[in-house]
């Protein structure tokens, strides 16, 4: 079975330009959620998405911005980036199905984006 | 507005000592899901625990036990006889209940185990 996975492992980018990352959930999961974890900081919310829609968001630009697909894979998009970007890129999967145990995240390796 | 705070950020003990990690949390929901995470240095955070806000009772697995206390807003964590494989980054974090989730996380506690 397998987890959650994410792509790619690590990026580039230069200031201004735009990135996409991506995300599998874990099989039997419906519900991403995506996260930004700073150098030595806590991952902090991005937002979430449930049945193709953004159901809650966190304090994060319009710059930043989602998707989910009808295979529930999301991908999280960043436009016009800042060098302040830099950082790990945490996808979490979840299921709101019944009989799934509620509010258990599980997460993926993470993408490590640099912005120079 | 939720808040988590993890004063320690870091605490070394060596191999076989008993550590506490604190964790102290705000939030103006009267039902809420406390969790504990840890991170490995590959990255990938590992889910403890997920504790209800109206469930008390303390918990213990295996080497790991956790203290939940409402009435002072803290939800410790405790390792027994620490191994070296237990070094990581231990997160904090605090959901609200019902709807959506919009988990916080702490700052996290680095633990250092040296044999």
């Amino acid at each position: 079975d397998a987890g959650v996975t994410q792509s790619p492992t690590h990026l580039i980018k230069t200031r201004g330009q735009q990135v996409t990352l991506r995300c599998s959930p874990k099989s039997g999961h419906d519900t991403v959620s995506w996260y930004q974890q700073a150098l030595g900081q806590g991952p902090q919310f991005i937002f979430q998405y449930y049945e193709e829609e953004e159901r809650q968001r966190g304090n994060f630009p319009d710059r930043f911005s989602g998707h989910q697909f009808p295979n529930y894979s999301s991908e999280l998009n960043v436009n016009a980036l800042l060098l302040g970007d830099s950082a790990l890129y945490l996808c979490a999967s979840s299921s709101r199905t019944s009989g799934a145990i509620p509010y258990e995240q599980y997460f993926g390796p993470g993408t490590r984006l640099t912005v120079t | 507005a939720q808040k988590v705070t993890q004063a320690q950020t870091e605490i070394s003990v060596v191999e076989k000592e008993d550590v506490t990690l604190d964790c102290v949390y705000e939030t103006r929901d009267t039902t809420y899901y406390l969790f504990w995470y840890k991170q490995p240095p590959s990255g990938e955070l590992v889910f403890l625990i997920r504790r209800n806000s109206f469930d008390e009772q303390n918990e213990i697995s295996g080497r790991y036990s956790w203290n939940f206390q409402k009435s002072t807003s803290s939800f410790n964590f405790t390792i027994t006889a620490s191994q070296v494989v237990d070094s990581a980054v231990y997160f904090c974090a605090l959901s609200p209940a019902g709807g959506y989730q919009k988990v916080t996380f702490g700052t996290g506690t680095k633990l250092q185990v040296i044999p």
